[in-house]
């Protein structure tokens, strides 16, 4: 198995909505990301968790809150998000060497913020 | 991460190769260069990656410059499928500062014609 999956896949939400998207793998990898995509621009960096614990932030506005429950999954928690946020978030993961491993990446929650 | 330069886009006809090149004159010795293609609607893949030697496997080629100021990814058979943004990147197994990141630049929007 070597797929990231995303749910949901789609989600529309006021600026005062909490919502969150999930991220799971079973690939045994212990470093997860998150990325934030714009319309055709590359996707950046949000954060990386590095077995378990956060290890680079981005410099994320705190309306975005990452959380790891465990090896497998990974959250991101939204709250009081602007329209500005809306566009593709990618999860991703790799073995647990996050300087060299190949990233495998789930196919993405689509956030539109009204 | 040093930069990389990519063409905007790039057009093939199904069945011919297609060589998709990268410039990154400021490369490091300890850079290695990694390809990701991100298919429509889809997350990115990771496609190859090589330090200093040219390398093949089942996806593509990639050929490395003597002085590794230059790649280029070569697709053997272009297919349909393969119509992508496909995104050069430098990675430094040293981290630092770029500690687990994937710093995707611009891309070159590959289309193939039937």
């Amino acid at each position: 198995d070597t797929e990231v999956t995303q749910t949901p896949k789609h989600l529309v939400m006021g600026m005062t909505n909490k919502k969150s998207l999930k991220c799971e793998q079973h690939m045994g990898h212990r470093a997860m990301y998150w990325y934030k995509q714009k319309a055709k621009k590359p996707p950046e960096l949000m954060f990386v968790y590095s077995y378990e614990k956060l290890s680079i932030n981005e410099s994320v506005p705190s309306r975005f809150s990452p959380e790891c429950p465990n090896s497998s999954l990974l959250n991101l928690h939204l709250h009081a998000l602007q329209p500005e946020d809306s566009a593709l978030y990618l999860c991703a993961s790799s073995r647990g060497q996050p300087n060299t491993d190949t990233q495998y990446f789930g196919p993405g929650t689509r956030l539109t913020v009204l | 991460d040093a930069k990389t330069t990519q063409p905007n886009s790039m057009e093939s006809n199904e069945e011919e190769p297609v060589h998709l090149p990268c410039n990154h004159s400021t490369i490091s010795g300890t850079d290695y260069i990694h390809w990701y293609r991100q298919l429509p609607s889809q997350g990115p893949e990771y496609v190859i990656h090589g330090l200093t030697s040219n390398v093949n496997n089942r996806m593509a080629s990639l050929a490395i410059a003597e002085d590794r100021k230059s790649s280029t990814l070569i697709l053997h058979r272009a297919t349909l499928r393969d119509a992508a943004v496909y995104y050069c990147i430098l990675r430094d197994v040293d981290g630092g500062t770029s500690y687990g990141k994937l710093t995707f630049g611009q891309g070159t929007i590959l289309t193939v014609h039937p």
